[in-house]
Order: C-alpha cells, then sequence, then structure tokens
C-alpha cells in the first residue's frame, strides 16, 4: 500500500472486554512503532519492532498490553480487560531499518471504551 | 532519553515566516533532531530532521545551533493549511521518537 494503514478506524468496546487493532506498514519497511495518544497531549510511545522482535516494549502501561508481528510485516496490538482509561488514539509508525530515516504514520484506531 | 522543551501556542500571519522554537539542552552527540506536524484527527506527519548542520526542504528548514542544545524549525510562507500541532523530537540511539506536547500554531488570514 501507499502508506501505513490501520484498521479499525474506530472501535468501540464495553469495560472488560479485549481487544484487537491492526497495522499493516508500508511494504519493506522493518521497523514498526505503536503509540498512544491521548485528547491534548502528545503520542506516548508504547513498543518498537524491528523484524518480528520487540527491540523496546518499556512503553506498554501493563500487562493487559501484549502487541505481536509474527511474520515481520503486520502487526497486532492487543489489549485485554480493557479499561475506560485505555480510550484513546492508537497510532502505528513504521520506517526503513536506517535508523536516520523518518518514521511514516497510519491515522490510528480511535478506541472508546464504555 | 533528551527531553525539548516547545511553547505551548503560537500565532503567524499568512503569507509570513513562522518560526518555532525547540530547546534540547540534554541532547546527546549522537542524537538527531526530528520535526513532525499533527493536523487535527490525523496521524503525525514528518516535516524534517537533522544532526548538526542547517536542513532544508520543500516544507521547511530546520536551523540547530552549533551547541545542539536548541534550535528553530522555519516555516517561510505560512499558509493557513499549515495550522497544526508541531512537534519537536530528539531521537534516541534505541531508535524509538518520544513526543512532547509540541506547539500549537494557528496561522491567521
Amino acid at each position: 500500500g501507499a502508506g501505513v494503514s490501520q484498521t479499525p478506524s474506530n472501535k468501540v468496546t464495553e469495560k472488560g472486554k479485549y481487544v484487537e487493532l491492526r497495522c499493516d506498514p508500508i511494504s519493506g519497511h522493518t521497523a514498526l512503532y505503536w503509540y498512544r495518544q491521548s485528547l491534548g497531549q502528545g503520542p506516548e510511545f508504547l513498543i518498537y519492532f524491528q523484524g518480528t522482535g520487540a527491540a523496546d516494549d518499556s512503553g506498554l502501561p501493563n500487562d493487559r498490553f501484549f502487541a505481536v508481528r509474527p511474520e515481520g510485516s503486520v502487526s497486532t496490538l492487543k489489549i485485554q480487560r480493557t479499561e475506560r482509561g485505555d480510550s484513546a488514539v492508537y497510532l502505528c509508525a513504521s520506517s526503513f531499518r536506517n535508523e536516520r530515516g523518518e518514521a511514516f504514520f497510519g491515522q490510528g484506531t480511535r478506541l472508546t471504551v464504555v | 532519553d533528551a527531553k525539548t522543551t516547545q511553547p505551548p501556542s503560537m500565532d503567524c500571519a499568512e503569507g509570513r515566516a513562522a518560526n518555532l522554537p525547540c530547546n534540547h539542552s540534554t541532547i546527546s552527540g549522537n542524537e538527531y533532531v526530528y520535526w513532525y506536524r499533527q493536523i487535527h484527527s490525523q496521524g503525525p506527519q514528518y516535516i524534517i530532521h537533522g544532526l548538526k548542520n542547517n536542513e532544508t526542504n520543500e516544507m521547511a528548514s530546520l536551523i540547530i545551533t552549533e551547541d545542539r542544545k536548541s534550535s528553530t524549525l522555519i516555516l517561510p510562507h505560512a499558509t493557513l493549511r499549515d495550522t497544526a500541532v508541531y512537534y519537536c523530537i530528539v531521537r534516541n540511539t534505541g531508535n524509538q521518537f518520544y513526543f512532547g506536547t509540541g506547539t500549537s500554531l494557528t496561522v491567521i488570514p
């Protein structure tokens, strides 16, 4: 595809439910990032993949959050036992392995926990 | 990780240059300065990045001080479509981008 694609664009779920958010990076990009953005705040780093492995997951807030990238392309962010405080826009970005290049962001998934 | 400090908001007259400052006094020698912007309800958009030298592309210019403790993003001829939140980011050696709260730029007709 031409850019980073995130699905769904909007997700409403009930408190306590499990959700999965999908990210399709730009073809050929080996680095993939997940961010979370609350209203009025800048994006908050969650996790960074280089290929299939999580190079840095220090931003995941707790063990209810988990992300995978089994084939080094598509990634899924998984949230268990959702809480109202998880409501935010979840952003995905990808870049080439070259660390000095720019990262390209998707449009995000707006998650609302009711 | 190096932190960045930006003014929370700025105004700029349409057609004038917009100069957005950023302080990053704890930046390390091999950390790059990146600028992104975010228009309401969209994902962040890359603008420019640099290490030591000033950089220019079709969108903007980046001026980095000699001591690298601060930088300025310059939009040479601001348009209404440049109204957005502008983020100055120091990219650490671990490859992550850490965003602050940015500067909300309003271009006034």
